[in-house]
């Protein structure tokens, strides 16, 4: 059974940083690419972050190029966020999210998510 | 690159059939067959009903298809029954700088 558990959110201030987790089990990790996906509460949501499966490539919103780097590491079957110079607009539920292999733009699975809070 | 437009809310009766609409542009759903459909129950996460306009993952109810005309996609839900009361969004991939794109989502009520 494919599982994503998230975990790191918080409480953090504006300028801040702030690293999210997401530890993957019940696939090959090490064969898919990875996302984060994130959610306003209350709102709709957002693409953020990609990363391919080796993690020679990523990709990033507009709204976070240059704040926020994903990683993965395929050792520990674990894909990061680290989220930095945080602003109000990111306080958001993200989510990890996998894709299917190579040419498949939706994801299959995903995590119940960890909250992100940028608030003084 | 602008959110896929649903409507806010689709309501039916038990057994009744319904239809969510997504729409977008030449650029996103009209362009290329990737639409995928997710629900969301209140405080969980999403879950993928369709890929690929049309197709089934293993274990969603046959009761959900997808459909595509021109830039418009839709999700119809048939035999709707209580436990499909929850949010939907569609999402296309682009060809903007960012690779997806999602609606702003549809509350579905069943009455």
């Amino acid at each position: 059974e494919v599982q994503l558990l998230e975990s790191g959110g918080g409480l953090v201030q504006p300028g801040g940083s702030l690293r999210v987790s997401c530890a993957a089990s019940g696939f090959t990790f090490k064969t898919f690419a990875m996302s984060w996906v994130r959610q306003v509460p209350g709102k709709g949501l957002e693409w953020v972050s990609t990363i391919s499966s080796s993690g020679d490539s990523t990709f990033y919103a507009d709204a976070v190029k240059g704040r926020f780097t994903i990683s993965r590491d395929n050792s520990k079957n674990t894909l990061f966020l680290q989220m930095d110079s945080l602003r109000g607009e990111d306080t958001a539920v993200y989510y990890c999210a996998k894709r299917p292999p190579v040419g498949n733009f939706y994801f299959d699975y995903w995590g119940q998510g960890t909250l992100v809070t940028v608030s003084s | 690159q602008s959110a896929l437009t649903q409507p806010a809310s689709v309501s039916g009766s038990p057994g009744q059939s319904i239809t969510i609409s997504c729409t977008g542009t030449n650029n996103d759903v009209g362009g290329f067959n990737c639409v995928s459909w997710y629900q969301q129950h209140p405080g969980k996460a999403p879950k993928l009903m369709i890929f690929d306009v049309s197709d089934r993952p293993s274990g969603v109810s046959d009761r959900f298809s997808g459909s595509k005309s021109g830039n418009t996609a839709s999700l119809t839900i048939s035999g709707l029954q209580a436990e499909d009361e929850a949010d939907y969004y569609c999402s296309s991939c682009t060809s903007s700088s960012s690779p997806y794109v999602f609606g702003i989502g549809t509350k579905v009520t069943v009455l």
